[in-house]
């Protein structure tokens, strides 16, 4: 148990809707990271939060937002959503916002879009 | 543009024998690599790092080599177990505030009894 924890574990949606997905990260770490697994590919970085304030994006969609609240849980909210967003999204924490910081990540939401 | 590569999807070993699994990257300003594990089902786990300033690092069974000329870094474990059986996924950053890991596409690695 990496002490990180994501919710809900499996989400099926239909095209155009919008999901929520949630992160607590384990505790005492400041730092947030989405990670986006789609079929036959690795882990795409989207965004990272370090207490509360965005640190790093990456290659997230106009269509994703995230955020970090005041107790450290974070939030990724898809909306508009399309087929190819289908995928395993990953949240991942650490003590730092940055350097060498190993990354603990959590099981995972699946995402399925229909 | 892939920064890290894992060129081979798959890896098929015998038990007790040594796997090696292999990962290339493109960019000079990555100075930290990681290799991490993944059983399905489950998320990520880290397994072993390597800091630019060395060319070897080793805990237990799994040991990490880097060829920084060649930006190159392999895992070899030995001696394989069934229970290395999963996916593995290497991983690079480089110093300062906003750096972020870097992931390859990753490894299956079936190791047979």
């Amino acid at each position: 148990d990496s002490g990180v924890t994501q919710t809900p574990k499996h989400l099926i949606t239909a095209t155009g809707q919008r999901v929520t997905l949630r992160c607590s990260p384990r505790s005492g770490d400041l730092s947030v990271y989405w990670y986006q697994q789609s079929l036959d590919q690795g882990l795409q970085f989207l965004i990272q939060y370090y207490n509360g304030e965005e640190r790093a994006k990456g290659n997230i969609l106009e269509r994703f937002s995230a955020q970090q609240f005041p107790d450290l849980h974070s939030e990724l909210n898809l909306s508009s959503l399309e087929l190819g967003d289908s995928a395993l999204y990953f949240c991942a924490s650490s003590q730092t916002g940055g350097g060498t910081g190993e990354l603990f990540f959590g099981e995972g939401s699946r995402l399925t879009v229909l | 543009d892939q920064q890290v590569k894992q060129n081979s999807p798959s890896l098929s070993v015998q038990e007790g024998r040594i796997s090696i699994l292999n990962c290339d990257y493109t960019n000079s300003m990555f100075d930290y690599f990681l290799w991490y594990k993944k059983y399905p089902a489950e998320g990520p786990t880290f397994l072993i790092s390597i800091s630019s300033i060395k060319d070897k690092n080793e805990d237990g069974r799994f040991t990490v080599f880097l060829n920084k000329s060649a930006k190159h870094l392999s895992l070899h474990i030995v001696p394989s177990q069934p229970g290395d059986s999963a996916v593995y996924f290497c991983a690079a950053s480089s110093w300062g505030a906003n750096s972020k890991l870097t992931f390859g596409k990753g490894i299956t690695l079936s190791v047979r009894p």
